[in-house]
């Protein structure tokens, strides 16, 4: 079965500090999709990557980038220099690749305190 | 361009009503998907809707169902409700529910369902 663990469920850190974010995924696909998700107190769940099984090259966003290992299974997010703004509850999922259908199956999710 | 849009914010029943919750997807996509979200199961899928078509679903009782108008916009209903039920309920959307095909989810802010 198809899981996404994220063990820290709290992470509290102080402005400027870096952090990183914790993925592990099970998947029997060869094919699979992987996905970060923020969730401000506003409910929405705002997208921030997407990254491609195939594809294990790691990305820069200016203060976010990710680390996909597809040898641990691991997909982790880190934030350089925080911010208070970036506090948040931090989703990853996973993806099945059944070719038509949008369905994600997300981790428990990791709760991001920046304080200043 | 609006995002997704999501109609009540909130919502207050009591157990045994039905209750009915409507989602307009980004102009131009297809393809809709609900999730209830809750403090002890997380995100989990409900049901995926694609030109009026479910195309799948995720495992929750018969008393959740859903619909999608010719217009795209879907709406969800649980019958019979029980305390539960009580989750913030998001809904996605997506051009053509294909995440294959380097698509992402976008997803509206949720209404936020109270049983009592």
């Amino acid at each position: 079965a198809q899981k996404v663990t994220q063990a820290q469920t709290e992470i509290s850190v102080v402005e400027k500090e870096d952090v990183t974010l914790d993925c592990v995924y099970e998947t029997r696909d060869t094919t699979y999709y992987l996905f970060w998700y923020k969730q401000p107190p506003s409910g929405e769940l705002v997208f921030l990557i997407r990254r491609n099984s195939f594809d294990e090259q790691n990305e820069i966003s200016g203060r976010y980038s990710w680390n996909f290992q597809k040898s641990t299974s691991s997909f982790n997010f880190t934030i350089t220099a925080s911010q208070v703004v970036d506090s948040a509850v931090y989703f990853c999922a996973l993806s099945e690749a059944r070719g038509n259908t949008d369905k994600l199956i997300f981790g428990t999710g990791t709760r991001l305190q920046v304080f200043p | 361009k609006a995002g997704v849009t999501q109609t009540p914010r909130y919502l207050i029943k009591t157990r045994g009503q039905q209750v009915t919750l409507s989602c307009s997807p980004i102009s131009g996509h297809r393809s809709v998907s609900w999730y209830q979200q809750t403090p002890g199961q997380g995100l989990q899928f409900l049901f995926e809707y694609f030109s009026e078509t479910q195309r799948n679903k995720g495992n929750f009782p018969g008393r959740f169902s859903g619909r999608q108008f010719s217009n795209s916009r879907s709406e969800m209903n649980v019958s019979t409700l029980e305390l539960g039920d009580s989750a913030l309920y998001l809904c996605a959307s997506s051009r053509q529910g294909q995440l294959a095909t380097n698509e992402k989810l976008f997803f509206g802010s949720g209404t936020q369902l109270s049983v009592l």
